[in-house]
């Protein structure tokens, strides 16, 4: 297995402007959680999806932000207007169930100007 | 109150050092916690896997659980320049501590 793959890894974006984050989970693993990276805040939980169905998004910001796991290997995070502090590097993991290992991407690293 | 509590550093060590590095955490239900370690530019890995209370030794890497204090130690014997990098405690719930930048310098 190739292994969580997120696309893109870098994105520079203008203060305004949609941004979509891209996430494919390991192939069997049923838990999928988005991070985001911070110098000032560290790693925190945005969203934890399991089977598809999101469990807990009591980490995601603020109504610019959503998520979506149409299916078991696919996931988004959006980003609609982008400002410049969400720069940060965003990072997508899974796992085979919640209590686990969590395998993570190489991360987006996203700068908004 | 973040659930996961953990000092940012940074700390920097001599080569061969003992290296102690500690979160402490709020949820008393938590009972599966893990040490994940950050090379610059890169997704965190898992390093160490304990259930419950207890120690786990693996090579040069020890965890410890205390669960009567909510306290979770990472220890690295003999440090070596390889082991620079951010150790990232976390429980069961995804949830991570902000990461101690740690520097062995040679």
């Amino acid at each position: 297995d190739a292994g969580v793959i997120q696309s893109p890894r870098h994105e520079v974006t203008e203060m305004g402007q949609e941004v979509t984050l891209r996430c494919k989970p390991i192939s069997g693993h049923n838990s999928l959680f988005w991070y985001r990276q911070t110098m000032m805040r560290g790693l925190e939980l945005l969203i934890y999806f399991n089977n598809n169905v999101p469990i807990d998004d009591s980490g995601m910001p603020e109504d610019r932000f959503s998520a979506k796991m149409p299916n078991a290997s696919f996931s988004t995070l959006k980003i609609q207007p982008s400002e410049p502090r969400d720069s940060a590097v965003y990072f997508c993991a899974s796992s085979a169930t919640r209590g686990t290992e969590a395998f993570f991407g190489q991360g987006t690293r996203l700068t908004v100007v | 109150q973040k659930e996961v509590e953990q000092d940012p550093g940074p700390l920097s060590v001599p080569e061969g050092a003992i290296v102690s590095l500690n979160c402490t955490y709020s949820n008393s239900a938590f009972q599966y916690f893990m040490w994940y370690r950050q090379y610059s530019r890169k997704g965190p890995e898992l390093l160490m896997y304990t259930y419950s209370s207890g120690n786990k030794e693996d090579g040069r890497f020890t965890a410890q659980v205390d669960k009567s204090s909510k306290y979770i130690s990472l220890f690295i014997r003999d440090s070596q320049p390889s082991d620079s990098a951010t150790y990232l405690c976390a429980t069961q719930g995804g949830r991570f501590g902000a990461g101690t930048r740690l520097t062995v310098k040679p």
